[in-house]
């Protein structure tokens, strides 16, 4: 049973440039979460979706970024027009369920640097 | 405004001595903490959870205990091994809540051999 699957696992993009980061969650999860880890910080939440619907964009800056969780095929978090401050860890996670008391399982992330 | 907070950023224990992680939190809504694991270049590995009924749940060589009156929890991992190096990250949600993770700024565990 294949664990979460990011690609790619490393992203390099030019300033203006979009870059484009993939995730399929685990086998039977329909949850996905995506977090976003600066250098020397924790993992700040971005966007809770299920299959076709955005259930929490809280965490999502206001411009320039969306996600997106189709009825076929992998999540995809869309940054346009990256700039340099875009440069982290962004990790995709998924869960069996969306209520708050079960783990997640986390990808090994996709390393954006912009130049 | 950081609701989970990790106040060590790093810390060294020998070998076989028990490595004790501490985690803070302000928001009384939280009622489901975890700790997870991570090596460099790797996404964070789930370790152990506690909900807020419980005051204690154990696995193996790791232990976590939860002071609700407190609002502080803590890993212990013993005996503690050279495999056990890495970052760990405290984190927190609401059972009733969407299933968002608020996540500490990790501490960096070292255990020297």
């Amino acid at each position: 049973n294949a664990g979460v699957m990011q690609n790619p696992r490393h992203l390099v993009r030019r300033r203006g440039q979009e870059a484009r980061l993939r995730c399929s969650p685990m086998k039977g999860h329909s949850h996905v979460y995506w977090y976003r880890q600066l250098p020397e910080e924790g993992l700040k939440f971005m966007v809770y979706l299920q299959k076709e619907n955005i259930i929490d964009e809280s965490g999502m800056p206001k411009e320039r970024f969306s996600a997106e969780f189709p009825k076929e095929g992998p999540s995809i978090l869309r940054i346009q027009q990256v700039v340099r401050g875009d440069s982290a860890a962004y990790f995709c996670a998924s869960s069996l369920s969306g209520t708050g008391n079960t783990e997640a399982f986390f990808g090994q992330g996709t390393r954006l640097t912009v130049v | 405004d950081q609701q989970v907070k990790q106040n060590s950023p790093s810390l060294s224990v020998q070998e076989g001595r028990i490595s004790i992680l501490n985690c803070d939190y302000t928001n009384s809504m939280f009622d489901y903490f975890l700790w997870y694991k991570k090596y460099p270049a790797e996404g964070p590995t789930f370790l152990i959870s506690i909900s807020s009924i419980k005051d204690k749940n154990e696995d193996g060589r790791f232990t976590v205990f939860l002071n609700k009156s407190a609002k502080h929890l803590s890993l212990h991992i013993v005996p503690s091994q050279p495999g056990d190096s890495a970052v760990y990250f405290c984190a927190a949600s609401e059972i009733s809540g969407t299933y968002k993770y608020i996540f500490g700024t990790g501490t960096r565990l070292k255990v020297l051999a």
